[in-house]
């Protein structure tokens, strides 16, 4: 029973146009979102997280966007800049103590 | 510089021996974790602990075995019970505080033949 589902293996973008990730939710409990950033061989890396308190949180080119009714939510990058190329996965937390309940992986490219 | 280092980065074992994962962090985080990684499918817990002397079931424990004897050190014990243990192992540590990101070791790479 998958909770949280990335449903788009790969994405291919061009350098300088915006990439959209998108991921949902099934357990109503969750109420803190992140995502992380993966290069082959290496540990996942946080990129920018959400509280569901929040529809929105940015940080530079990223943007995390909440849509709690649709337990839905996406990753904006703006502009999509070739070192931005990795595995991007969604996770959620429901409980205090941050086990983290992860989907399984977009694998984003940006051509040059 | 403070960090999590997982050891070592490969691994080769032959089937039906016990094989340790080390994980050592010096972040002074409370809480550590181990992740598992398979080709298309998400990272799934294997167990946590929150404080010294004390661990977790995760999702997928059966076959594994942890200690927590420091806060700096969470060893991953993949036993000859571990049906399936060739797999990308990844381990993890946060402050206990709500809404803490967790921080990952750069993983290590068991391989059972």
């Amino acid at each position: 029973d998958q909770q949280v589902k990335q449903n788009s293996p790969s994405l291919s973008v061009q350098e300088g146009r915006i990439s959209i990730l998108n991921c949902d939710y099934t357990n109503s409990m969750f109420d803190y979102f992140l995502w992380y950033k993966k290069y082959p061989a290496e540990g996942p890396t946080f990129l920018i997280s959400i509280s569901s308190i929040k529809d929105k949180n940015e940080d530079g080119r990223f943007t995390v966007f909440l849509n709690k009714s649709a337990k839905h939510l996406s990753l904006h990058i703006v502009p999509s800049q070739p070192g931005d190329s990795a595995v991007y996965f969604c996770a959620a937390s429901a409980e205090y103590g941050n086990k983290l309940v992860f989907g399984a992986g977009t694998i984003l490219r940006v051509k040059s | 510089d403070g960090g999590i280092t997982q050891s070592p980065k490969y691994l080769f074992r032959k089937e039906g021996q016990n094989v340790t994962l080390s994980c050592e962090q010096n972040l002074n985080h409370d809480a550590m974790y181990w992740y598992r990684q398979d080709p298309g499918q998400g990272l799934r817990l294997i167990y946590y602990s929150q404080i010294v002397n004390d661990f977790q079931k995760g999702d997928i424990a059966e076959g594994y075995s942890v200690s927590r004897e420091k806060k700096e050190s969470f060893p991953l014990t993949v036993t000859s019970a571990q049906k399936n243990p060739t797999a990308f192992y990844l381990c993890a540590s946060s402050i206990e505080a709500a809404e803490s990101p967790l921080h990952f070791g750069n993983g290590t790479r068991l391989t059972v033949t």
